[in-house]
């Protein structure tokens, strides 16, 4: 079975680098058919997708968080990361991580983590 | 803010049916998917593609889509399907792959 896990710091001073990793186990991030992408949920509020990574390294962001956000994987470790700079308290979140699956007709995120809470303050 | 819509709130009897939409351009092009969360839990993915159901959902979930339109029907909804959907879709407009729909607070009376 597929586990994703998150890990990082749960508390981020404004104006920081917020820091996440997820570790995944149970299957190999050098998939073909998958990226790998954060997502991140504001206390009492949606789902906002912030960006994803194939396993070759291609990217892909949200544009409004393009300027600050960068997303690697590590396919050695089967990781892959998240770093969103410049921080305020409207980053305060909870984070997850999560598998995509892409086809020509859809896309559809079949796996997630646990999720981890981050919050932005002094 | 989304450019999928959702209905924020939605309520309906224990046993009956409901269905809830999601409306996006994007639909036209792209079926969604559709994702149960309770609170302090991650998403679930409950529908994906035209109607499909990932292993140990229950069959009162589905899905179906007309035009710019998709819809989530539970049939025969239980207490325990009172939680927050999502829908989630490709993006058609070219700015970014992935997009969320606002969500729908589920209640079940």
């Amino acid at each position: 079975q597929l586990q994703l896990q998150e890990s990082g710091p749960g508390l981020v001073k404004p104006s920081e680098t917020l820091s996440l990793t997820c570790t995944v186990s149970g299957g190999s991030i050098n998939n073909s058919n998958y990226y790998w992408d954060w997502i991140r949920q504001p206390p009492g509020r949606g789902l906002e997708w912030i960006g994803g990574v194939y396993y070759r390294g291609s990217t892909y962001y949200k544009p409004s968080l393009k300027s600050r956000v960068t997303i690697s994987v590590d396919t050695s470790k089967n990781q892959f990361s998240l770093k969103l700079n410049s921080v305020t308290a409207a980053d305060t979140a909870v984070y997850y991580c999560a598998r995509r699956y892409v086809i020509w007709s859809g896309a559809h995120f079949d796996y997630w983590g646990q999720g981890t809470p981050v919050t932005v303050s002094s | 803010s989304s450019e999928l819509t959702q209905d924020p709130a939605v309520s309906v009897a224990l046993g009956q049916t409901v269905r809830i939409a999601c409306q996006g351009d994007s639909l036209r092009s792209y079926f969604a998917s559709w994702y149960q969360q309770k609170p302090g839990q991650p998403p679930v993915l409950v529908i994906y593609g035209k109607n499909n159901r990932p292993s140990g959902i229950p069959d009162r979930f589905s899905g179906s889509s007309s035009g710019n339109t998709a819809s989530l029907t539970i049939t025969g909804a239980q207490a325990e399907d009172e939680a927050d959907y999502y829908c989630n879709s490709r993006d058609s407009s070219g700015n970014h792959p992935v997009e969320f729909g606002g969500g729908t607070k589920l209640t079940v009376l």
